[in-house]
């Protein structure tokens, strides 16, 4: 069965620090990796894929790695904003079905 | 843009009712999916769909039952809700199932069964 952990659980930095978030997973054997935002009490926006023939994926001030050997993606977002704060959230797909991590709550202080 | 909505966003019911919760994709995606997220548990599977009256089990299917009657509508049923089925139930939809193929969500139910 695929587990996914995301290290550390919380973050609190100061705006303009930049954010490194970390994924692992038990089984290399995936179709691709999401990483998710969730703001408080709503739904999932999905914000970076990689296939699992790809290493990385970019997207504005986002940049996602994948490393299927190791069982290991890590999310950077450059120059964090306020407007950063959320929970993210990585997910693994084998088949039809994503296994997500618990997420990292990320804190950007003004 | 890809749409998913889910009929209620909060929802109290009382135990032993029977439960509907229904989503509505409206970018013809093939794959529907109901998870529910609780604290410390993260997201969860219960059940999903890859075409219509075709139904597979999640992670969690017990006390769950699912309904794919027409391509963009999924239903999650409680047949007979209980306290420990209180939790947020987020509906997703996928295009296909390749490995380019996205997952997109709804904005969520909160269910409290007292």
């Amino acid at each position: 069965k695929q587990e996914v952990t995301q290290i550390p659980a919380a973050l609190s930095v100061p705006e303009g620090e930049n954010l490194v978030l970390n994924c692992s997973f038990t089984d290399s054997a995936i179709y691709n990796l999401q990483w998710f935002r969730q703001d408080p009490g709503k739904g999932l926006t999905s914000l970076l894929l990689i296939q699992s023939s790809q290493r990385e994926q970019t997207s504005g001030r986002l940049n996602a790695s994948l490393d299927k050997s190791s069982g290991r993606s890590t999310l950077y977002i450059a120059a964090s904003q306020p407007g950063d704060s959320a929970t993210y959230l990585c997910a693994v797909r084998d088949d039809y079905k994503l296994s997500f991590g618990a997420g990292t709550t990320v804190t950007v202080r003004a | 843009d890809v749409k998913v909505t889910q009929s209620s966003r909060y929802l109290v019911k009382r135990t032993g009712e029977k439960v509907f919760l229904e989503c509505v994709q409206d970018m013809d995606h093939e794959n529907m999916f109901w998870y529910r997220q609780d604290p410390g548990l993260g997201l969860r599977l219960i059940y999903f769909s890859y075409d219509v009256k075709m139904k597979e089990k999640g992670d969690i299917p017990e006390g769950y039952s699912v309904s794919r009657e027409k391509k963009e509508r999924f239903s999650l049923i409680l047949e007979s809700a209980s306290t420990n089925q209180t939790s947020m139930y987020l509906c997703a939809s996928s295009l296909g199932a390749r490995p380019s193929d996205t997952q997109y969500f709804g904005p969520g139910t909160r269910l409290t069964v007292l």
